[in-house]
């Protein structure tokens, strides 16, 4: 089984700053079966960026993704007040999904 | 605008049977791999399992031994099955649509893009 580990665990930023969300995989993973979703609170996750890089239907451009083998990034080039919620990465690998457990961005 | 609903009931006994079922609404349930996701407390999201249009299903190594995931197409929708459940099982479990396509080089995962509100499961006796 493939673990993701997000990192940081809490990142806490102001509206209009920059923030890069890490996820590494225990293993090399394929990026068309890297995903990343946005969670708030009580609401189910919601779609963000498929195939590691490319952006789902209707997400802004401040969003981004990048990385390959084991290392992946999500970024958000400039906070809207929005976008404080908990970011998840997700992979596909030996028939299995797992999950990152979660980075909480947060408002400093 | 596809939406899902899961339902099923809420509180279970230890050794009970969980059934929850999805529903597909706003769109068909043809061409398209459906998934059981679930959170128990304080834990990560964990995927159960998944099933295509097509009956053709996958699960997750730590449930196999007690998952089934059947579809009717005919009624739209999806269901779950997880037997002998123990406290371990309660958490809020979420249907979602996955999206798939093969090119030349395999397959490519377009990511969970329809995830339905949720449903909380408690096994308690």
């Amino acid at each position: 089984e493939i673990v993701l580990t997000q990192s940081p665990g809490t990142l806490s930023l102001s509206p209009g700053e920059r923030a890069t969300l890490s996820c590494r995989a225990s293993q090399s993973v394929s990026p068309r079966f890297l995903v990343w979703y946005q969670r708030k609170s009580g609401q189910a996750p919601r779609l963000l960026i498929y195939g590691a890089s490319s952006r789902a239907t209707g997400i802004p451009d401040r969003f981004s993704g990048s990385g390959s083998g084991t290392d992946f990034t999500l970024t958000i080039s400039r906070l809207e007040p929005e976008d404080f919620a908990v970011y998840h990465c997700q992979q596909y690998g030996s028939s299995l999904f797992t999950f990152g457990q979660g980075t909480k961005l947060e408002i400093k | 605008q596809v939406q899902l609903q899961e339902s099923g009931p809420g509180l279970l006994k230890p050794s009970e049977t969980l059934s929850l079922t999805c529903s597909v609404s706003g769109g068909s349930i043809k061409n398209y791999y459906w998934s059981w996701i679930r959170q128990a407390p304080g834990k990560e999201l964990e995927w159960i399992g998944y099933i295509s249009d097509s009956g053709s299903a996958s699960y997750n190594p730590s449930l196999k031994s007690r998952v089934t995931i059947s579809v009717d197409t005919s009624m739209n929708q999806f269901s779950l099955k997880l037997n002998s459940v123990t406290a371990a099982d309660t958490a809020v479990y979420y249907c979602t649509r996955d999206k798939w396509a093969k090119y030349n080089d395999g397959w490519h995962f377009y990511g969970m893009d329809v995830w339905g509100q949720g449903t909380t499961v408690t096994v308690s006796s």
